[in-house]
């Protein structure tokens, strides 16, 4: 079967740096996405990878390996603002989007 | 970026009626656009692929009879709720892609029935 695989919950400090972890098996892989949801509000995009690596998008960061079935969604400096649920979505080789639970990210001060 | 609206944002309806869902793409057109739900906590679901001009394809375990999808446009896309019963609240969120690698989702619509 296929599954993504999140930590539930974490906790970080404002202005600390935090890594939320993904890894998946599917059948295929067209690339990976995370998205961010705050409560009550649909998810909004914040990255692709299809290609093993980091890709960096200001405070962001995600990055990919593929051999592994693992990415991570890297956050720095973090704000209050960042306190939200993080998806990792992977799309498979019929591009369908594999979405795993979530992380419960919340900023503490 | 791509705007997606969907409306409303929150309905309330009374058990055994129908609700509409309207999800539009503003500024681009989409062909294909997907349905989701998700319950609190939890993460999201996709209930069907709606295609322009043809039928939607629903995934295991979603009633077609029930969760109605018509794609009549490049730009809009409906999911109606039919005889809604309180088990069937619950957020439903669509989404399009834009190209290949970018999905944008409505605001997503809060169903509650009572």
């Amino acid at each position: 079967g296929q599954n993504i695989d999140q930590p539930t919950e974490m906790t970080a400090t404002e202005g600390a740096i935090v890594q939320i972890n993904c890894t998946y098996q599917t059948s295929g892989f067209n690339g990976l996405f995370w998205y961010q949801q705050h409560a009550g509000e649909a998810p909004t995009f914040l990255s692709y990878n299809v290609l093993d690596g980091l890709e960096e998008k200001g405070r962001f960061s995600s990055f990919l390996s593929r051999s592994k079935g693992y990415s991570y969604l890297l956050l720095k400096e973090l704000q209050m603002k960042d306190s939200a649920s993080y998806l990792c979505a992977v799309r498979d080789s019929n591009y369908q989007l594999i979405w795993g639970a979530g992380t419960k990210l919340i900023i503490k001060p | 970026g791509a705007v997606v609206s969907q409306h409303p944002s929150r309905v309330i309806c009374k058990s055994g009626t129908s609700v509409k869902i309207e999800c539009r793409s503003l500024d681009f057109q989409a062909t294909t656009m997907f349905w989701y739900r998700q319950f609190p906590k939890q993460s999201l679901m996709l209930m069907a692929t709606s295609n322009e001009g043809s039928k939607a394809t629903y995934e295991q375990g979603v009633e077609k009879d029930k969760f109605l999808i018509n794609h009549a446009s490049l730009t809009l896309s409906t999911l109606t709720v039919t005889s809604a019963h309180p088990e069937d609240s619950s957020f439903y969120i669509c989404s399009a892609m834009v190209g290949d690698t970018e999905a944008f989702f409505g605001q997503g619509t809060r169903l509650t029935v009572v």
